[in-house]
């Protein structure tokens, strides 16, 4: 059955410094990923998908995810975090038992000034 | 463009009452659509899914039921409310190939008093 991990339930770093957000899946099949984020009482934003393309992928907000297959991971990454980018990421898998995605259990992102 | 639209935003109710939440999507026919509840710490937990309308399908055995009386409509209800059914609840939708991940509404939070 696929599932997804992702390391650590709350991360901090301080504005300007790296953002790296770990998942890691399971899955019998090639998967699709995808990476959400939350902010406060709001609904989940798509922010990039792998789907078999090219193993890095970018998305909005100046972040991007690399799938490494020998690893089963994709971790999403920031070059550099802006106060704006504080929030609840969740990573996401492709092939639940009703063709649903499985989804992590969520990182929140605290960004200091 | 597709959209999709969830209400209400807060609802706050006693135990015991009766639920209707309603989700409806534009610009798009025949999508699966799904919805999610998301209580304190425990990342999204999948409720119902439906591929048609009238076709339902649960995860969770629960006091909470799912109706699609129209191709883009999806209603979550319950007869009677417990304390453990606050949360916040999310409707979401993807295409049939469901590569393109969900597109999420803004939730609801409810609170069970």
């Amino acid at each position: 059955a696929q599932s997804v991990t992702q390391l650590g339930s709350h991360v901090s770093v301080s504005e300007g410094a790296l953002v790296l957000l770990r998942c890691n899946y399971s899955s019998s099949v090639p998967p699709y990923l995808f990476w959400y984020v939350q902010y406060p009482n709001q609904g989940l934003q798509l922010l990039l998908k792998y789907t078999s393309a090219a193993t890095l992928v970018k998305g909005i907000n100046g972040f991007e995810a690399e799938f490494k297959k020998s690893e089963t991971s994709f971790h999403l990454t920031k070059p550099s975090a802006h106060m704006s980018d504080a929030a609840e990421y969740f990573c996401a898998v492709s092939g639940g038992s009703q063709g649903n995605l499985i989804f992590g259990k969520g990182t929140k992102l605290s960004v200091k000034p | 463009s597709q959209t999709i639209h969830q209400w209400p935003a807060t609802l706050v109710q006693p135990v015991g009452s009766p639920l209707s939440l309603e989700c409806t999507v534009e610009g798009t026919s025949n999508p699966n659509l799904y919805w999610y509840r998301q209580a304190a710490g425990r990342g999204l937990q999948l409720l119902f899914y439906s591929v048609g309308i009238g076709q339902i399908s649960s995860e969770v055995p629960q006091n909470l039921s799912a109706s699609r009386p129209q191709d883009r409509q999806f209603i979550l209800s319950s007869k009677k409310l417990l304390l453990s059914d606050s949360g916040f609840y999310l409707c979401a939708w993807s295409a049939i190939i469901n590569s393109g991940g969900y597109t999420f509404g803004s939730g609801t939070r409810l609170t069970v008093v």
